[in-house]
């Protein structure tokens, strides 16, 4: 297993064109994670999927943003009409939850926005 | 809303003294983590603390979960080049799922 898997490493687009995301999580783990971070922040949580189920979606994204994960495996995060303010690290991590348990993110590379 | 707060931001050590960063949250937490995310990285994970005043070591690092489960501190003992980075806190509010980060403390140090 090599970890959490992301592409694109690096995307640039031009406002108002849509982009999508891919990631690939570690097989045994059950949860996956999309988070945003910029420059001289903590990553900020977008939203996450137990097993193929969206359980929770930040307030703070908008409708232009949607994520899907089929059949519970990898999942993909879509930009629609992107704006400057986009422009961020996108990453993904995958985690175990089992009974009690939550157990520490994984984190993949992230794929880093740029929209000119 | 729901906040976890990480200070310092910023701390520049010499190599060899020690280094703390501290977490507070506005709400109880079921448990908190840490990661360290090294320059043009990602985080890493370092830890978890669920238990009231739990304290945990790896090497020359030792974690704090605070009696009330609202604070957390990591501190470095003799800091080396390799502990350079950025280390973040980020707490599960209690009832809910997902991870709350700090902002962050970035730490350089001075060979």
């Amino acid at each position: 297993d090599t970890g959490v898997s992301q592409n694109p490493r690096h995307k640039i687009t031009k406002r108002g064109q849509n982009v999508t995301f891919r990631c690939d999580p570690i097989s045994e783990h059950n949860r996956l994670y999309w988070y945003r971070q910029t420059l001289g922040q903590g990553p900020e949580f977008l939203t996450y999927f137990q097993n193929e189920a969206q359980l929770e979606k930040s307030r703070l994204l908008s409708d232009r943003f949607s994520a899907e994960r089929p059949k519970g495996s990898f999942s993909t995060l879509e930009i629609q009409r992107t704006e400057q303010g986009d422009s961020a690290m996108y990453l993904c991590a995958s985690s175990l939850v089992a009974g009690q348990g939550n157990y520490g993110h994984t984190f993949g590379s992230g794929t880093r926005l740029t929209v000119v | 809303g729901q906040q976890v707060m990480q200070i310092p931001q910023y701390q520049h050590v010499q190599e060899g003294e020690d280094f703390t960063t501290y977490c507070n949250s506005s709400t109880t937490l079921s448990n908190i983590q840490w990661y360290k995310q090294r320059p043009g990285g990602h985080p890493v994970f370092l830890i978890q603390l669920v238990k009231s005043g739990e304290v945990k070591k790896q090497k020359r690092l030792t974690f704090q979960f605070g009696e009330a489960k609202k604070n957390s501190s990591l501190h470095i003992t003799a800091t080396q080049t390799t502990d350079v980075g950025t280390y973040f806190c980020a707490g599960i509010i209690q009832g809910a799922q997902k991870l709350v980060f700090g902002q962050g403390t970035r730490l350089t140090i001075n060979p």
